[in-house]
């Protein structure tokens, strides 16, 4: 079964700042994909960026990109510029294996101060 | 284009009373389909996964159950509620494909039990 850890429950960054998320998980597929999802106060879940496995170049979406380790398991989240809106809790997920199901990690409360 | 449709917003029930949550997806066929649970400022808590017609994981024992009676429906459903389910409730869904991986969110529900 796949598995997907969040390690930093919640963070903080200066506005026009940048910050990192972290994320890492456990499979032993080869094909899947990789993604970020975005959570704003209004609890309504939003895509923020996907990684193919197989592509080894970075995602980049505006603000937004990625470092992607396939060897190393690792998929984190870099936002540059940060803007109070970026206020959010961010769930990195896996998608892929047994039925393709998706599995969520726990989450990453961000916030960006003035 | 797909769309997902989840009811009601908001629910106040009082303890021992049943529940029904709704869930319905346009636009596709044979859907993944996933409750989620979500206490405030928290993670996502997979409660229940469905890979087809009639065929729900369980992920966590609960005084919850979920049925998928069409294709693109799923339920959430208790005979009697407890104070400890009161959550805000997501229900999503996502390909079948590897491909398709990524998910789709409805607008939540958040359930009060008093």
């Amino acid at each position: 079964a796949q598995t997907v850890t969040q390690s930093q429950p919640e963070m903080s960054v200066q506005e026009a700042e940048t910050v990192t998320l972290s994320c890492t998980y456990d499979t032993s597929e080869s094909n899947y994909y990789l993604f970020w999802y975005k959570q704003p106060p209004s609890r309504q879940m939003i895509l923020v960026i996907r990684q193919e496995a197989y592509k080894q170049q970075n995602a980049t979406e505006n603000r937004f990109s990625v470092n992607f380790q396939k060897a190393a398991k690792s998929f984190s989240l870099k936002i540059s510029d940060s803007q109070l809106g970026d206020t959010a809790m961010y769930f990195c997920a896996f998608g892929g294996g047994s039925n393709y199901k998706l599995t969520f990690g726990k989450g990453t409360l961000l916030t960006v101060n003035p | 284009s797909q769309t997902i449709h989840q009811w009601p917003a908001t629910l106040v029930q009082p303890v021992g009373s049943p529940l029904s949550l709704e869930c319905t997806v346009e636009g596709t066929s044979n859907p993944n389909l996933y409750w989620y649970r979500q206490a405030a400022g928290r993670g996502l808590q997979l409660l229940f996964y469905s890979v087809g017609i009639g065929q729900i994981s369980s992920e966590v024992p609960q005084n919850l159950s979920a049925s998928r009676p069409q294709d693109r429906q799923f339920i959430l459903s208790s005979k009697k509620l407890l104070l400890s389910d009161s959550g805000f409730y997501l229900c999503a869904w996502s390909g079948a494909t590897v491909a398709n991986t990524e998910a789709f969110f409805g607008q939540g529900t958040r359930l009060t039990v008093v």
